[in-house]
């Protein structure tokens, strides 16, 4: 099945320090990737959706210049929190579809520990 | 994206049969039900679609209801590796989801 990787599995910095995650579809090309954040005992939600060589779309109330979403290939999104605050602290997720699928069977990858100190 | 309700938690016997119900009753006629699931500290796994007719792989069967507002998901053997979150999603194919709260489930031994 579709492998989704993402780099590292957890991470902590001082306040006020940036961090990327790396989100990488290992054995197929991924025209969408979405970015999760998960807070404890919550739920999933969705930050932004990002399409390979094109803007990324955030949800409302998500930051943009905050949170820098960079596509630049069919395997590859980065997620990069600036200036990160002990409230970004969380479970960040990414998920990939197949180019060209037609149901939204999304792959996810394992995520990514944040704890800003 | 149709509003789904599951209930917040649930028990099962190891070996038997898990059923897990959804509701969506404002479900649109060009969204289909996902099933998706995950296991404590990891991303959620997909498992099951459908449309309409009832649906069956080898990790679960999918039950819809004719009118589309109901669904159960079957896990027809549970195992120790199948307590997670279960989510019931309500979406039309090639866009985003919205992940609810879900159903914990619990599987014991």
């Amino acid at each position: 099945g579709a492998v989704v990787s993402q780099h590292p599995s957890r991470v902590i910095c001082k306040s006020g320090t940036s961090v990327k995650i790396e989100c990488r579809s290992l054995d197929f090309q991924a025209t969408t990737m979405f970015w999760y954040r998960q807070f404890p005992k919550q739920s999933l939600m969705l930050m932004a959706t990002s399409n390979e060589g094109s803007k990324a779309t955030y949800e409302q109330g998500v930051e943009k210049d905050k949170f820098l979403i960079n596509h630049a290939s069919l395997t590859l999104s980065t997620l990069t929190v600036t200036s990160a605050h002990p409230e970004d602290s969380s479970f960040y997720i990414c998920s990939a579809g197949l180019r060209g699928w037609s149901y939204n069977e999304q792959f996810f990858g394992p995520g990514t520990r944040l704890t800003v100190l | 994206d149709a509003k789904t309700t599951q209930p917040p938690s649930m028990d099962c016997a190891e070996g038997r049969a898990a059923n897990l119900p959804c509701n969506h009753s404002t479900i649109s006629g060009n969204e289909y039900v996902y099933w998706y699931r995950q296991i404590h500290s990891q991303g959620p796994q997909y498992i099951i679609h459908g449309l309409k007719n009832n649906e069956t792989n080898e990790m679960a069967s999918l039950i819809i209801t004719e009118d589309r507002k109901s669904s159960t998901l079957i896990l027809p053997h549970a195992t120790l590796r199948d307590t997670a979150v279960y989510y019931c999603i309500g979406a039309p194919g090639n866009e985003k989801l919205t992940f609810g709260t879900g159903t914990r489930l619990t599987i014991i031994p």
